[in-house]
């Protein structure tokens, strides 16, 4: 089936260390984002990508860091810098070009807890 | 700044049309008007969207406003699986969506 893997879906790490988190997906889409989710709360884009080695910062890039070597994963980097990562992580993909309808395809989510 | 203003909750009876409003007083002529839902501790799913016409598919309808001031989501027979977080978002591109707090929805037995 085709979708959006993302994981670990649970996360536990002690303050200070980095984290990455994995999102693949095979809807051959061009486009992949990251979102942050806090409880109660709705979502904040981290990082976008577009295409192949090239991605742009979100309203919150700060203490995040992220590549895109393939057209199918765009790893998200939770760094020290990072003041309160404890949160709920989302990938999401997209279609681009003609056709476009703007849909995202999420992931089921990551959840990091920073102990 | 907020694009769209949803109430924060609403709750509806099992196999009643659901009805939940959005404006978007400032909506521009490029942006699309889209609606999501995200089930707790899920990802969102995208349910439909529209630039000015009313538009309908197998989850849901959704009507705009002549001036796409504003516009409402249509769940022509909630189920209590439809019980989620349901969000209005406008915008141009997927990395413009901004996600809201969105309409809590209760579907009630």
């Amino acid at each position: 089936d085709g979708g959006i893997t993302q994981s670990p879906k649970y996360l536990f790490r002690k303050e200070g260390q980095n984290v990455t988190l994995s999102c693949e997906q095979n809807l051959n889409h061009d486009a992949m984002y990251w979102y942050r989710q806090d409880p109660g709360q709705g979502l904040r884009l981290i990082y976008y990508s577009q295409i192949v080695n090239d991605f742009q910062k979100g309203d919150i890039a700060e203490g995040y860091s992220v590549s895109r070597e393939k057209k199918e994963s765009f790893p998200l980097t939770v760094t020290s810098a990072q003041k309160n990562p404890t949160a709920f992580y989302l990938c999401a993909s997209s279609s681009l070009g003609q056709g476009y309808t703007g849909e995202l395809f999420f992931g089921e989510g990551s959840r990091l807890t920073v102990l | 700044d907020a694009k769209t203003t949803q109430p924060p909750s609403m709750d509806c009876a099992e196999g009643r049309a659901a009805n939940l409003p959005c404006n978007h007083s400032t909506i521009s002529g490029n942006e699309y008007v889209y609606w999501y839902r995200q089930i707790h501790s899920q990802g969102p799913q995208y349910i439909i969207h529209g630039l000015k016409n009313n538009e309908t598919n197998e989850m849901a309808s959704l009507i705009i406003t002549e001036d796409r001031k504003s516009s409402t989501l249509i769940l022509p027979h909630a189920t209590l699986r439809d019980t989620a977080v349901y969000y209005c978002i406008v915008g141009a591109g997927s990395y413009q969506l901004t996600f809201g707090k969105g309409t809590k929805l209760s579907v009630i037995p």
